[in-house]
């Protein structure tokens, strides 16, 4: 199957430090990506939609100047945390919508980004 | 009300038992149906499709109803590595609306 790679797997930073975290479609092109986080005992929530080219599109209650997504080219999406917060620590996981199956979408292996 | 609601668990079951997990979704136009597992901490990972037609791999049995907006998922002679929370899952165009999860205890 399509292979989706999310780097780091596991970061701990500092309160007010930004964070990268990259998601890459290793075996086919994904215009479109999307951004998810989950914290604890709780279900995945979709917090925006990255389209390769353009803005990302927030969803609401996703602050867009905290979560910087760049998404530059047809096989990398990244999310920047910036200025991070204890409050921002949850799991982070990016799925790629594959440009020639619709409606597939396939997960990285996700971040678990600790702030202290 | 949410998009995807899904039994909210958790099930506590023995070894050897079938479990049957439900899940309705409101949005009408949603065009595929999944069911993940997700082990604690970890990434949710891919258990099956789930098709109007039912769709069967090994021990695990997925059904959609279209007409009420419904998706099971049954699992046969349960093993402990099947603990695990599963989740159902919609999608349009490739955003994916996630519900809550139902947790699964397999004991001996």
């Amino acid at each position: 199957g399509a292979v989706v790679s999310q780097h780091p797997s596991r970061v701990i930073c500092k309160s007010g430090t930004s964070v990268k975290i990259e998601c890459r479609s290793l075996d086919f092109q994904a215009t479109t990506m999307f951004w998810y986080r989950q914290f604890p005992k709780q279900s995945l929530m979709l917090m925006a939609t990255s389209n390769e080219g353009s803005k990302a599109t927030y969803e609401q209650g996703v602050e867009k100047d905290k979560f910087l997504i760049n998404h530059a080219s047809l096989t990398l999406s990244t999310l920047t945390v910036t200025s991070a917060h204890p409050e921002d620590s949850s799991f982070y996981i990016c799925s790629a919508r594959d440009t020639a199956l619709s409606t597939e979408a396939f997960f990285g292996q996700g971040t678990r980004l600790t702030v202290v | 009300r949410k998009e995807v609601e899904q039994d909210p668990g958790p099930f506590n079951v023995p070894e050897g038992a079938t479990v049957a997990f439900n899940c309705t979704y409101s949005n009408s136009a949603s065009q595929s149906f999944f069911w993940y597992r997700q082990d604690c901490r970890k990434e949710p990972k891919l258990l099956m499709s789930v098709y109007s037609s039912g769709n069967e791999d090994g021990r695990f049995t997925a059904q959609l109803n279209r007409a009420s907006q419904y998706i099971s998922l049954l699992i046969r002679d349960s093993k402990l590595s099947d603990s695990a929370t599963y989740l159902c899952v919609v999608t349009n165009a490739g955003k994916s609306t996630f519900g809550d999860g139902t947790t699964l205890t397999v004991k001996p």
